[in-house]
């Protein structure tokens, strides 16, 4: 059974720092995808970055970046320059290969301290 | 092209009565998961569906819960005489494919029974 776990509740970031938020999983797939979504309070899931796991080169999206270990099941997101509006629960997810249904960890609440 | 739709945003059942949650995926998206948040929790996967066919149940509960997809209209979540402990958001996601396309979510119906 695949399992995520995300071992941070809660963390905080002074604006325009540096944040990691920590995730493993474990699972006795070869082939499935790694995501981090977002969660405001408006409650909307927002696809912050995607990972295949075939890909060795670590995804990145503007400030948002992973650090994948794949050894090591461990799939860590890193928010640079954090602004106000990256305030939100950050899940930690990993997909199947057959479709998109995810395991979900249970989240980090990020705080953004202006 | 709107996102995914859900509705009722709120719903509100006494113990023993039956609710139906709506999910319209977005335009030309045939595969619809759906997923479950209860609080302070991440979200779980129940079960997943291709137009009129179930592709993967394996996170539904064995009794009360049933769920559709069928070639006109939306998918619907069934949960009959609910009890207090499906008080929960529940989440739709739809995607284009079966993998390696982005699964959108909508902003999920709360749940509360009475």
């Amino acid at each position: 059974a695949q399992t995520v776990t995300q071992s941070q509740p809660e963390m905080s970031v002074q604006e325009a720092e540096t944040v990691t938020l920590s995730c493993t999983y474990d699972t006795s797939e070869s082939d499935y995808y790694l995501f981090w979504y977002k969660q405001p309070p408006s409650r909307q899931m927002i696809l912050v970055i995607r990972q295949e796991a075939y890909k060795q080169q670590n995804a990145t999206e503007n400030r948002f970046s992973v650090n994948f270990q794949k050894a090591a099941k461990s799939f860590s997101l890193k928010i640079s320059d954090s602004q106000l509006g990256d305030a939100a629960m950050y899940f930690c997810a990993q997909g199947k290969n057959t479709g998109n249904q995810f395991y979900f960890g249970t989240g980090t609440s990020l705080t953004v301290i202006p | 092209n709107a996102g995914v739709m859900q509705n009722p945003r709120h719903l509100v059942r006494r113990r023993g009565q039956e609710a139906r949650l709506r999910c319209s995926p977005m335009k030309g998206h045939s595969h619809v998961y759906w997923y479950r948040q209860l609080p302070e929790e991440g979200l779980k996967f129940m079960v997943y569906l291709q137009k009129e066919n179930i592709i993967d149940e394996s996170g539904m509960p064995k009794e009360r819960f049933s769920a559709e997809f069928p070639k006109e209209g939306p998918s619907i979540l069934r949960i009959q005489q609910v009890v207090r402990g499906d008080s929960a958001a529940y989440f739709c996601a739809s995607s284009l494919g079966p993998v390696n396309t982005e699964a959108f979510f909508g902003q999920g119906t709360r749940l509360t029974v009475v």
